[in-house]
């Protein structure tokens, strides 16, 4: 099975930060990479699909970059909506492996 | 628009188990597979399986493996996950999920929204 790690596990920013998440693949995934953002009592979102592409309706301050083993979100000017939790997914083969997540907050 | 409707809360004893549907509308339902993932408090995602809606083929976690069985039924557009021999552990937010594809991609989108699994005695 694939294993996703992020880092960091959290972290702490101020409205209008730029804020960038990591994920590393345990092996090579190509660009089968989605990322997702979720917040509490609510179901995950899709925000970025196949490493980079952004999903239709979310905002251009998200992006995503990476292939291989190692990506990363950015966040380029974070807002009050942000504050939430990031998990990336690898969708390479099956199981889909999920990352530990990410929990965004403010400082 | 596509919509993934879950079944309500259930709280199970120990050993009992629980069975989940997620009705979907808005689109062929055939036409995407369907998977689950659940999510113990305070905890992370956690997928448990895929399922076809047209052939009904299944593939499961080998963590759930004996103990998951996902079914539909296509008359009525609906899936099931139905986990045997609950223990606590198991407590968590069961959610379903549609396959989305693109150009060899797929990712989760849209996602029910979520049915809170309790087991307690």
């Amino acid at each position: 099975d694939i294993q996703m790690t992020q880092s960091p596990s959290s972290l702490s920013a101020f409205v209008g930060d730029r804020v960038t998440i990591t994920c590393r693949a345990s092996q090579s995934i190509s660009n089968y990479l989605n990322w997702y953002q979720q917040k509490p009592g609510k179901a995950p979102t899709l925000l970025i699909y196949a490493a980079s592409s952004l999903q239709s309706g979310v905002p251009s301050r998200f992006s995503g970059s990476g292939s291989g083993t190692d990506f990363t979100l950015t966040i380029s000017t974070l807002q009050p909506e942000d504050f939430a939790t990031y998990y990336c997914q690898q969708s390479y083969n099956t199981p889909r492996s999920f990352g530990q997540g990410t929990m965004v907050e403010i400082k | 628009q596509v919509q993934l409707v879950q079944s309500g809360a259930e709280v199970k004893k120990p050993g009992a188990p629980v069975k989940v549907s997620c009705k979907a509308s808005g689109y062929t339902f055939t036409r995407y597979n369907m998977y689950w993932v659940r999510q113990a408090p305070g905890q992370g995602l956690e997928w448990m399986g895929i399922i076809n809606p047209s052939g009904g083929s299944t593939t499961y976690a080998q963590k759930f493996q004996g103990r998951v069985t996902m079914t539909r039924d296509t008359s009525t557009s609906t899936v099931y996950m139905e986990l045997s021999s609950l223990r606590s552990e198991d407590t968590a937010v069961y959610y379903c999920a549609r396959e989305a594809i693109l150009r060899g991609h797929n990712w989760f989108d849209p996602w029910g929204q979520g049915t809170l699994v309790t087991v307690s005695s």
